[in-house]
């Protein structure tokens, strides 16, 4: 069954430093997502992207953040200078389209030291 | 914006017992429902949805009613059973938006 999957499981990194996220969504959907999950919180959405180009964003989503799709197949966040409150799992999604259901990688571990 | 609440926030039931979630949303202009099962250290997994021109789906030992008229969404497992024990969280999509607001979880403990 195809998966969505999601690079490195755990990432350390020093505040202030540039950490990107990786996540390989489904071969055949055209949406994708980034959520993220503080310990022990609820999922928060962060951002929607489809034909290449940001959909939709919610306020977390600020100048520090943003994405991308270099090679049609990668689906990345970059945090340009990381902060200790961005530790957090970091989730993408994918879906095949408006109608479908939202797929879920495993996520990736962000420790912020 | 869309506000999804779900209580409780925790709940253990026994072996054999039923569990019910409940969830309630802001934004009568929703009209995606789905349940997510999140398990320790792994993505929320889709256990079933709903949409708004439905009123009640059932798969199985699971099933989810929906009360658009008080904004309010429901999940019951019935024959509970040690393996449903995760995190349970609801989630809401609106019309026109992508995006999905989820409630704040539900630990659901199965006791054998």
């Amino acid at each position: 069954e195809p998966e969505v999957t999601q690079t490195p499981s755990h990432q350390v990194t020093q505040m202030g430093q540039e950490v990107i996220l990786r996540c390989v969504p489904i071969s055949n959907h055209l949406y994708f997502y980034w959520y993220r999950q503080i310990l022990g919180q609820k999922v928060e959405f962060l951002v929607s992207f489809y034909n290449n180009e940001i959909s939709e964003k919610s306020e977390i989503f600020d100048d520090q953040f943003s994405v991308e799709r270099p090679d049609g197949s990668n689906f990345t966040l970059k945090i340009r200078s990381t902060k200790l409150e961005d530790s957090a799992m970091y989730f993408c999604a994918s879906r095949m389209d408006s109608n479908n259901e939202q797929f879920f990688g495993p996520g990736t571990r962000l420790t912020v030291l | 914006g869309e506000n999804v609440e779900q209580h409780p926030s925790t709940l253990s039931v026994q072996e054999g017992d039923s569990a019910v979630i409940k969830c309630t949303y802001s934004d009568s202009a929703s009209n995606y429902f789905p349940w997510y099962k999140q398990e320790l250290g792994k993505g929320p997994q889709l256990i079933i949805d709903i949409r708004s021109n439905v009123g009640e789906k059932k798969d199985q030992r699971i099933a989810v009613t929906l009360n658009k008229t008080a904004k309010h969404f429901s999940l019951h497992i019935t024959e509970t059973q040690p393996e449903d024990s995760a995190v349970y969280f609801c989630a809401a999509s609106g019309a026109g938006g992508q995006n999905f607001v989820f409630g704040p979880g539900t630990r659901l403990s199965v006791l054998p």
